[in-house]
Order: C-alpha cells, then structure tokens, then sequence
C-alpha cells in the first residue's frame, strides 16, 4: 500500500543550526510533494513544495531534496531559529489529476535557545 | 487577503448528535479539501469538492458527508457522533481543480468533541 513515513518522529536542535527532516515514501508513482509546519493549535503552513521532475528547490532558509531512487524527501532548514519549533510534514500526491495527498504523521522539531 | 476560514472555532456535541462545520476558501479558489486530525495523528483525508461537486473521497463511513456552495464555501456534516470522531477539522482549498502543484492552503481547523 501507500505510505509516507519519516524516520525520526522528534529532532531536536540547537538556535542556529542547521535541521535536517527526513521523509520516505513508497509509492514511486507520486508526483507531488510538499512540507507543511504545523505549530500547536494551529493549521498547517504550506513552507515549500517539489515536482517529481525536480531533486532539489530552495525557498527562504529552506530547501527540499528529492531521491527518487530511494524514494526519499528531506527537509533542510538553515540557522533555525526558536520560531521553526513545530511539527512538519511531508505529503506526497500519488493519484496524478485525482487528488490524493497522502500526510505523513510528522516529525517535532524542538530549537532550544 | 483573508486565508481559508473556519467555523466554530470550537464545538461540543454528545455522542449520537450530528455536527456541522463550515469552510470559506481563499478568494478565486474553487476547490475545498477537509482533513480530519486526530489528537497525536496525521492528517486523514476526507472529502475534496470542486466546483460543487465531490470529487474524490477518503476511507471514511458515510455519516461523514458535506456539500460545496455555489460560492465556494463548503460545510462537513458528521451523523451519528461517535466519541472517537473528536479531532481537529481542517480545511483547505487551492485554486481550480486539482494538479500537481497546486497549492493547496490549510484553516486553522475546527475542533470537534464529543462527550
């Protein structure tokens, strides 16, 4: 079946290093990717996506990593800061024109000062 | 420019009643996704309206319905209340039909319990 799991459920970091979230995904027919924050009470936050036609996109201390030899999404936030404590997740759409984002359970990334 | 906007913010209901939760899009959007988030889980598909029509659902039982408006907006109605429907009801809503791409932008939710 189709999954989308992370391999470290918590990361936690120092204020000012750099954080590296990982994503596996099984499905290779997945063409759409995106990484959502998603801080206590609150909704997700669209922070960046990729096509599978690319293997890397940069967006604002972001950058977004696409194996798709080993069906593999990473997350690199640089200099993190206090503000980037949430929960992030992956999604990947595997159904093409027929919506199907399928979330991962995310991953908590905790910045300590 | 207003996000994607939900409403009640928050709502009790006693098992076996039915609720209903309602969604206004992103101006110029016309597609509508809700989620349900359980407490310490993922994000479980529901339902995706476009142009309203339902267009594609998740592996949820049918108390779990809703409808789009002529405007965009969209409502989720849950029959039947069962105590593990408590969760934290997202919506989302990109621009015209689906393609991957595009975006799509999540509410803050609206939180469900059922006593």
């Amino acid at each position: 079946g189709e999954s989308v799991g992370l391999h470290l459920p918590t990361l936690s970091v120092q204020e000012g290093d750099n954080s590296i979230i990982n994503c596996a995904y099984s499905n290779s027919a997945s063409d759409y990717f995106i990484w959502y924050k998603q801080e206590s009470g609150k909704g997700p936050q669209f922070i960046i996506d990729i096509r599978s036609n690319m293997d890397k996109r940069q967006g604002q201390r972001v950058t977004v990593l696409l194996n798709k030899t080993v069906k593999h999404l990473s997350l690199q936030i640089a200099a993190t800061q206090p503000g980037d404590s949430a929960v992030y997740f992956c999604a990947e759409n595997s159904g093409g024109s027929n919506y199907k984002l399928t979330f991962g359970k995310g991953t908590l990334l905790t910045v300590n000062p | 420019e207003a996000g994607v906007t939900q409403s009640p913010t928050h709502l009790i209901k006693t098992r076996g009643q039915q609720a209903t939760l309602r969604c206004s899009p992103i101006s110029g959007h016309t597609s509508v996704y809700w989620y349900q988030q359980a407490l310490g889980l993922g994000l479980q598909f529901l339902l995706w309206y476009d142009e309203g029509e339902e267009r594609n659902r998740g592996n949820f039982p049918p108390r779990f319905s809703g409808r789009q408006f002529p405007n965009y907006s969209s409502e989720l109605n849950v029959n039947a209340l069962e105590l593990e429907d408590s969760a934290l009801y997202l919506c989302a809503s990109s621009s015209r039909g689906w393609s991957s791409g595009n975006t799509i932008y999540f509410g803050e939710g609206s939180w469900l319990t059922v006593v």
